[in-house]
């Protein structure tokens, strides 16, 4: 089945503890990208991939890493979590094409940092 | 003022009901109009997307776009307690993924 798989679903946390989130797609796609859900503010970008090796950010960085070692994997790091990095994640990746490119999304993960 | 607007719900009608959820913009670059649609612990799947302007259907679903008035809206017709979810539009100037800037998302519950 074409997914975008992340881990943990929920994750709790201290401040200062670092932590990865892990995503995963099966779809052979070239480009990733992480975003944030928080109620009000609605998805917010934090960074992007458009293939190996190449990360952008996006509106929201301070604070993430990321890294594209793989094509199938791109992997979220916070080295220092804050508790304004509580938050809803969701890693998505979509084909580069010409036209339109569809996003797929994997079913999030819910982070507290306490 | 964010790029993009949406009312925040929620939303509570009655089955069957025609259903209408609206966006508004401010950058009159944006030129690909989608609606995702997104469960409850789940993660948002594109439903429609439109390219510039016009109208677009899909079953019982229609999409909006007004250019000149940067307005685009989603009607949902014969309402099923199924469609239950928060629907969110994304809009992009670009066909990149990239590049979409995504609104709140509106909270739309359909009562049996």
């Amino acid at each position: 089945e074409a997914q975008v798989t992340q881990n943990p679903r929920y994750l709790i946390t201290v401040t200062g503890k670092k932590l990865t989130v892990t995503c995963s797609q099966n779809m052979n796609h070239e480009y990733m990208s992480w975003y944030r859900q928080d109620p009000g503010l609605g998805l917010r970008q934090i960074y992007y991939s458009m293939n190996v090796e190449v990360t952008d950010k996006g509106d929201v960085p301070e604070g993430y890493k990321v890294s594209r070692k793989e094509k199938r994997n791109f992997p979220l790091i916070l080295e220092s979590p804050s508790p304004n990095q509580t938050s809803l994640y969701f890693c998505a990746s979509s084909l580069v094409r010409t036209g339109f490119e569809k996003l797929f999304f994997g079913s999030g993960t819910q982070l507290s940092v306490l | 003022q964010k790029e993009v607007e949406q009312d925040p719900g929620p939303l509570s009608v009655p089955e069957g009901a025609i259903v209408s959820l609206n966006c508004t913009y401010s950058n009159s670059a944006f030129q690909y109009f989608m609606w995702y649609r997104q469960y409850s612990r789940k993660g948002p799947e594109l439903l429609m997307y439109t390219y510039s302007s016009g109208n677009k259907e899909d079953g019982r679903f229609t999409a909006q776009v007004d250019k000149s008035s940067k307005y685009i809206s989603l009607f949902i017709r014969d309402s099923q307690p199924s469609d239950s979810a928060t629907y969110l539009c994304a809009m992009s100037a670009y066909s990149s993924a990239s590049k979409i800037i995504f609104g709140s998302g509106t909270r739309l519950s359909i009562r049996p």
